[in-house]
């Protein structure tokens, strides 16, 4: 149980243009899902909350506008990077908070973003 | 502020026993995660300790004492499949997960 995908896996792009990535709870509904980026050798950063049926949470940094969040069901929520540029390309993790448990999140297997 | 300390890197034998320590200060507490992250993957859940003592879970056991700000995982009998990256997680306000920057351990024949 608690898996969560990730759709794509990897993703090249050219500078300028829009990523859609996907995060799914496949087999239990997740009211909070979390968006997360990883560049290489260093801790995951928390990039925004999100939450169905409302707007999502930015932290500190991120710009809301290029990072489109949207949360339109229980089992699925999109990030979407607009304009991409070279300094967007990372790995970037969705995770889903299970309503029954100790609160832990269950993570995506990740979506790495290269922008050309 | 919050902030989490881990050593960067350790090292052990195949069979042998590694206790990974963490300390953290934060201004709110809800629990505290261990995560194993494999070069290129996403993290998968170890363990989770919200009161004061040791939780066992097969190999792998994760300890904390909050008074002390202090958690550590013990991996038992170390096989070369634990090479991975461990990462001491402890979930603050709002259930957001703050991350530690991760011990890569490598487990040598």
């Amino acid at each position: 149980g608690a898996v969560v995908s990730q759709h794509p896996s990897w993703v090249i792009c050219k500078s300028g243009t829009s990523v859609k990535i996907e995060c799914r709870s496949l087999d239990f509904q997740a009211t909070t899902m979390f968006w997360y980026r990883q560049f290489p050798k260093q801790s995951l950063m928390l990039m925004a909350t999100s939450n169905e049926g409302s707007k999502a949470t930015y932290e500190q940094g991120v710009e809301k506008d290029k990072f489109l969040i949207n949360h339109a069901s229980l089992t699925l929520s999109t990030l979407t990077v607009t304009s991409a540029h070279p300094e967007d390309s990372s790995f970037y993790i969705c995770s889903a908070r299970s309503l029954a448990g100790q609160g832990e999140q269950y993570f995506g297997p990740g979506t790495r973003l290269t922008v050309t | 502020g919050q902030n989490i300390d881990q050593p960067t890197e350790m090292t052990a034998t195949e069979g042998a026993i590694v206790q990974i320590n963490c300390t953290y200060q934060t201004s709110g507490f809800n629990g505290l995660f261990w995560y194993q992250q494999h070069a290129g993957e996403a993290p998968t859940f170890l363990s989770y300790n919200v009161l004061d003592g040791l939780e066992e879970k097969g190999r792998f056991s994760s300890f904390l004492s909050r008074s002390k700000g202090y958690s550590y995982l013990l991996l038992k009998e170390l096989q070369m499949k634990d090479s991975a990256s461990y990462l001491c997680v402890f979930s603050g306000g709002y259930n957001k997960l703050i991350f530690g920057a991760g011990t890569r351990l490598a487990v040598h024949p």
